[in-house]
């Protein structure tokens, strides 16, 4: 069984601009959880999609935004780039959205912004 | 204080030994617990979950939940050189499914 992708490894930018990352889940995880991991700052929770919708966001500027497509992969988008927005992105999938259910995570995109 | 907490390290153990890592969590609803080991510049990989009070047992790994204290643990038997890594906790705390992580430990093993 394939585990979470995400694409692309590594991205740099400059100030200003606009950043796609990409995430397919697991076969059969319909919910996808992004994650941001700035050095020295640990693992922020960033968004969560399940089924389509946003079903959560964590506490960061609405310049980060996402989607989920109808075959559960999902898009974190990262608008008008700030240099503090250099971080490691990870994406999780989950079977379901239950409490207990476990999240698996992708390699991750390493974001650069100069 | 910090939903979920653990200590930085880095712990050093030797080649053989059991590797203790503990985390605390503030909040006494959550309801799931678990443990990621995640090597430098690559992603969290899921070491074992935990929902119940008590010990739960895999392979080398031992954790070890307590509600009451709001501790849960994670033991490493015969650590390994290549058990050498940053442990991340993580806490599912509420209906918003989100992880809540601590800072990680970081494991250091000696041959």
């Amino acid at each position: 069984e394939a585990g979470v992708t995400q694409s692309p490894t590594h991205l740099i930018k400059t100030r200003g601009q606009q950043a796609t990352l990409r995430c397919s889940p697991i076969s059969g995880h319909t919910s996808v959880y992004w994650y941001q991991q700035a050095l020295g700052l640990g693992l922020q929770f960033l968004l969560w999609y399940d089924e389509g919708e946003e079903r959560n966001r964590g506490n960061f500027p609405p310049r980060f935004s996402g989607r989920q497509f109808p075959n559960y992969s999902s898009e974190l988008n990262v608008n008008a780039l700030e240099l503090e927005d250099s971080a490691l992105y990870l994406c999780a999938s989950a079977r379901t959205s239950g409490v207990t259910d476990t999240q698996y995570f992708g390699p991750g995109t390493r974001l650069t912004v100069l | 204080q910090k939903e979920v907490e653990q200590n930085s390290g880095p712990l050093s153990v030797p080649e053989g030994a059991i590797a203790s890592l503990n985390c605390t969590y503030s909040d006494r609803g959550s309801q799931s617990f678990f443990w990621y080991r995640q090597y430098s510049g690559k992603s969290p990989e899921l070491i074992m979950f935990i929902y119940s009070n008590g010990d739960k047992e895999d392979g080398r790994f031992t954790a070890q939940l307590n509600k009451a204290s709001q501790y849960v643990s994670l033991l490493i038997r015969d650590s390994q050189p290549s058990d050498s890594a940053t442990y991340l906790c993580a806490v599912n705390k509420d209906s918003s499914y989100k992880l809540i992580f601590g800072s990680g430990t970081r494991l250091l093993v000696r041959p």
